[in-house]
């Protein structure tokens, strides 16, 4: 059973470009969220989707980023107009629905780097 | 959630058990106690979790205080490649949906040959 996929793994772009991460969950996984870590800090909870709905995006910015989890196809995470600031790792996690397995399995991460 | 209180780095022999203790003196009941670790920085991995009871599983033990006011993660036999950040988690679990992970700073475990 294949694990989260995020791709890419290393994203580079300029002040003022568009960044998308994709995270695919794990088979069999309805829940997905997206954390972000900033150089020597930790994770911070960013936004929590379910399929085609946002559910709690409390720690996503107010501007520039957005996320969204179709009904087909993996879990986007944009930000638009980056800005140096947005240069971090951001981890994408997902879990299944049942309340007994509910446990979250994180991918690889997208290290973003902007210019 | 709960804060939990860790310590910041810990040293452990190789082939020795790595306790690594975690205070979390206001966690309520609807809280679990949720353990992950991330190796360099690569995505955390999950190790364990319990609510009451000890728990164990291939990777770790999990010791909780009966007051729940603590716990300890035991890697009974610990390799080089346990040396990471070790984070203690309590996490509510909703009737209604799947709750988020609230990251502390965690504990720097560093496994000496």
């Amino acid at each position: 059973n294949a694990g989260v996929m995020q791709n890419p793994r290393h994203l580079v772009r300029r002040r003022g470009q568009e960044a998308r991460l994709r995270c695919s969950p794990m088979k069999g996984h309805s829940h997905v969220y997206w954390y972000r870590q900033l150089p020597e800090e930790g994770l911070k909870f960013m936004v929590y989707l379910q399929k085609e709905n946002i559910i709690d995006e409390s720690g996503m910015p107010k501007e520039r980023f957005s996320a969204e989890f179709p009904k087909e196809g993996p879990s986007i995470l944009r930000i638009q107009q980056v800005v140096r600031g947005d240069s971090a790792a951001y981890f994408c996690a997902s879990s299944q629905w049942d309340r007994g397995r509910d446990t979250q399995y994180f991918g690889p991460g997208t290290r973003l780097t902007v210019l | 959630d709960a804060k939990t209180t860790q310590p910041p780095s810990m040293d452990c022999a190789e082939g020795r058990a790595a306790n690594l203790p975690c205070n979390h003196s206001t966690i309520s009941g609807n809280e679990y106690v949720y353990w992950y670790r991330q190796i360099h920085s690569q995505g955390p991995q999950y190790i364990i979790h319990g609510l009451k009871n000890n728990e164990t599983n291939e990777m770790a033990s999990l010791i909780i205080t009966e007051d729940r006011k603590s716990s300890t993660l035991i890697l009974p036999h610990a390799t080089l490649r346990d040396t990471a950040v070790y984070y203690c988690i309590v996490r509510a679990r909703s009737n209604f949906g799947n709750e988020k992970l609230t990251f502390g700073t965690g504990t720097r475990l560093t496994i000496i040959p």
